[in-house]
C-alpha cells in the first residue's frame, strides 16, 4: 500500500510562473519529508527537505510547505525555469531504520 | 568525489539467469538501499542495510537477495531472473540524519536491467 502519494502524474507551467507540486502521505511516523528531482537516465538528486515539526522551509526558488494535520506537503517553484523540467519525487523518512518511502513522481514541464 | 557508483549501467538477462548488481559509496554512510523504479510505481524499496553485515527487507524484497560485507559496498543479487524484474535499479546511501542536517539519501546513476 502506497504510503506516499503524488496524484498528479504531470504538470505544465509557463516559464516565470509558479509551479506547485503536491504530495500526500498516510504514515504518522514519518519525521522528515524530502523532494527529489530526476532527469532522464540519471539518479534522483536531493532538492529540499522539511522536518515534521516545521511547516515551511525555503531555499532560493524552492519552498516546501507541510500541513501535518492534513498529511499533505507541497513544493513551490518560483519563478519556474525551463531547466526545472524533470520528474519530481516526494519522499518521506521513517526514523526507525532510516527508511525512505517515495511517491510515484510528477513530471514537470516548464514551457519557455 | 564519486559519491554512489553502480555497476553495471545496463544489462540484458535471459529468464532464469542470475546476476549481481554492485553499489559502492565513498561517503562513509551507515545506511544503504536498493530501489527499483517502474512506470507509474515510483521508487520502491527492495532491501536496505543499517550497517556493515546487516540487511533488512523493504517493500518489494521477493526474488532478490542482498549482502553488505563491507561498509562501502551493497550487493543486490537476482538468483533466477524473471521478466517482472525488468526495471531500473537505484542504489542509495545516507547517514542517520539528525536535526536539519544529513537527512537525505544520495543516489547512484541507476542500472537498467531487461529480462527477456
Amino acid at each position: 500500500d502506497q504510503q506516499v502519494k503524488q496524484n498528479s502524474p504531470s504538470l505544465s507551467v509557463q516559464e516565470g510562473r509558479i509551479s506547485i507540486l503536491n504530495c500526500d502521505y498516510t504514515n504518522s511516523m514519518f519525521d522528515y519529508f524530502l523532494w527529489y528531482k530526476k532527469y532522464p537516465a540519471e539518479g534522483p538528486t536531493f532538492l529540499i527537505s522539511i522536518s515534521s515539526i516545521k511547516d515551511k522551509n525555503e531555499d532560493g526558488r524552492f519552498t516546501v510547505f507541510l500541513n501535518k494535520s492534513a498529511k499533505h506537503l507541497s513544493l513551490h517553484i518560483v519563478p519556474s525555469q525551463p531547466g526545472d523540467s524533470a520528474v519530481y519525487f516526494c519522499a518521506a523518512r521513517r526514523y526507525t531504520g532510516n527508511q525512505f518511502y517515495f511517491g510515484t513522481g510528477t513530471s514537470l514541464t516548464v514551457i519557455p | 568525489n564519486a559519491g554512489v557508483t553502480q555497476t553495471p549501467k545496463f544489462r540484458v538477462l535471459k529468464t532464469g539467469q542470475s546476476m549481481t548488481l554492485l553499489c559502492a559509496q565513498d561517503m562513509n554512510h551507515e545506511y544503504m538501499y536498493w530501489y527499483r523504479q517502474d512506470p507509474g510505481m515510483g521508487l520502491r524499496l527492495i532491501h536496505y542495510s543499517v550497517g556493515e553485515g546487516t540487511t533488512a527487507k523493504g517493500e518489494v524484497p521477493d526474488g532478490y537477495n542482498v549482502s553488505r560485507l563491507k561498509k562501502q559496498n551493497f550487493l543486490l543479487g537476482l538468483e533466477s531472473a524473471a521478466p517482472s524484474q525488468t526495471s531500473v535499479y537505484f542504489c542509495a546511501s545516507s547517514h542517520l540524519g539528525q536535526g536539519t542536517k544529513n537527512t537525505e539519501a544520495f543516489f547512484g546513476q541507476g542500472t537498467r536491467l531487461t529480462v527477456v
